[in-house]
């Protein structure tokens, strides 16, 4: 069974940092690209980043472009997003999910993790 | 800037048929787009629908389906049920720049 495990949410000060981590398990890791998205509250769902399998190539919205960094450990089967600088926007569930790609056939987000609440605040 | 639009709601009878739509603010959607849909639930995490267009996810029930439907995607729910009462999000894939962009979600009630 696919399982998504997102950690590393909480409160922090607008300017700081957090690391968020999303635990894999019942597939092979190594082999799927992946990708993070958000949700303010009371509002839709905005895409935020996404990472090759290997993680030579990723791919970030613009407004995090410079402060977030999408990574992956193919080793540990998990998935980071190291955020810095960030802002009062930035609050929202984030959440993991794996990308289906077909070889290039289709694109879309197959399975999804339950998130982790970011909140910025002072 | 590409932006997504969907309806930001939507009504329909129990029993009853309703299509979703959605479109780009650049022009029409289109299978290259690779549009997939998206349920989610108060306080749950999504649940995919369909993709590439009109794909049926593992599990979803024949009830829902996918189309292009003029120059938007379309998410066709027959038969609706209550526990379809959701928020639904489409997603189109732009492959050049390797972005996903969702629209701001339907909310759909049942009654």
């Amino acid at each position: 069974e696919v399982q998504l495990v997102e950690s590393g949410g909480g409160l922090v000060q607008p300017g700081g940092s957090l690391r968020l981590s999303c635990a894999a398990s019942g597939f092979s890791f190594s082999s799927f690209w992946m990708t993070w998205a958000r949700q303010a509250p009371g509002k839709g769902l905005q895409w935020v980043a996404t990472i090759q399998e290997a993680g030579s190539a990723k791919f970030l919205v613009d407004s995090v472009k410079g402060r977030f960094t999408i990574s992956k450990d193919n080793a540990k089967n998990s998935l980071y997003l190291q955020m810095n600088g960030l802002r009062a926007e930035d609050t929202a569930i984030y959440y993991c999910a794996r990308v289906r790609n077909c070889n290039g056939a289709c694109w879309h987000f197959d399975y999804w993790g339950q998130g982790t609440l970011v909140t910025v605040s002072s | 800037q590409t932006v997504v639009t969907q309806e930001p709601s939507f009504s329909v009878s129990p029993g009853g048929t309703v299509t979703l739509t959605c479109g780009l603010n650049s022009g029409s959607v289109s299978t290259s787009y690779y549009p997939s849909w998206y349920q989610q639930t108060p306080g749950q995490a999504p649940r995919t629908l369909i993709y590439n267009t009109d794909t049926r996810s593992s599990g979803v029930p024949d009830r829902f389906s996918g189309s292009i439907v003029g120059n938007k995607a379309a998410l066709t729910i027959t038969g609706a049920q209550a526990d379809d009462e959701s928020d639904y999000y489409c997603v189109v894939y732009l492959v050049a720049g390797g972005i996903w962009v969702f629209g701001g979600g339907t909310k759909l009630t049942v009654l």
